[in-house]
């Protein structure tokens, strides 16, 4: 079946520390784009990205940062310089710009901090 | 910029009830509107969208009009069940991009 695999589901991080979150889609999808998610609020977007090798700042991107070296891969790093990062973040995808299609989201992975 | 208000929650609702969650929207041409849902510790499922003015999305007995006169889009359901329990996030995609504008969401909790 299709569709969006995040991992860790939960994951903890240490001060000082940079932490990976894995998102894979084997959709075929164009586009790609990492969320957060804080209670009581809904989803910003960090990061963005409409094609391999290109990604773009969303509202809150300070802090993280990704890459797009595969088409079915977006990893998103939170770095130290991310003062409050706990939170839930999702990732989704979708065919893209003027596709008229809706994004489809992983399930999600929770960091805390240690 | 465009944005998306949401009524604020949680609603408290008996099973078989009537629902409805106000969502209206801010945009510039003529966006898309969707309305996802999120079951605890899970990400987000599309429930339905509609992509013109009076477009009506519908699924598993949810529905919303797409109102340009009322900038609104508010999700209904006429009888509600406890598997309904989640919460549902109205959102608008802008018709020169891809980028989602979320709402706060509101949580709809559903007893027995």
């Amino acid at each position: 079946d299709g569709g969006i695999t995040q991992s860790p589901k939960y994951l903890f991080r240490k001060e000082g520390q940079n932490v990976t979150l894995s998102c894979e889609q084997n959709l075929n999808h164009d586009a790609m784009y990492w969320y957060r998610q804080d209670p009581g609020q809904g989803l910003r977007l960090i990061y963005y990205s409409q094609i391999v090798n290109d990604f773009q700042k969303g509202d809150i991107a300070e802090g993280y940062s990704v890459s797009r070296e595969k088409k079915e891969s977006f990893p998103l790093t939170v770095t130290s310089a991310q003062k409050n990062p706990t939170a839930f973040y999702l990732c989704a995808s979708s065919l893209g710009q003027g596709s008229n299609q809706p994004q489809h989201f992983g399930d999600g992975t929770r960091l805390s901090i240690l | 910029g465009d944005s998306v208000t949401q009524m604020e929650g949680p609603v408290t609702l008996s099973e078989e009830a009537f629902l409805t969650i106000n969502c209206t929207y801010t945009a510039t041409g003529y966006p898309s509107l969707f309305w996802y849902v999120q079951y605890p510790g899970e990400g987000l499922q599309l429930l339905l969208k509609a992509t013109k003015a009076d477009d009506k999305g519908s699924n598993k007995g949810f529905e919303a009009t797409y109102r340009k006169e009322t900038t609104s889009f508010h999700l209904e359901k006429g009888s509600v069940q406890v598997s309904d329990s989640a919460v549902y996030f109205c959102a608008l995609e802008s018709y020169n991009t891809d980028k989602l504008i979320f709402g706060t969401g509101t949580r709809l909790q559903v007893f027995p």
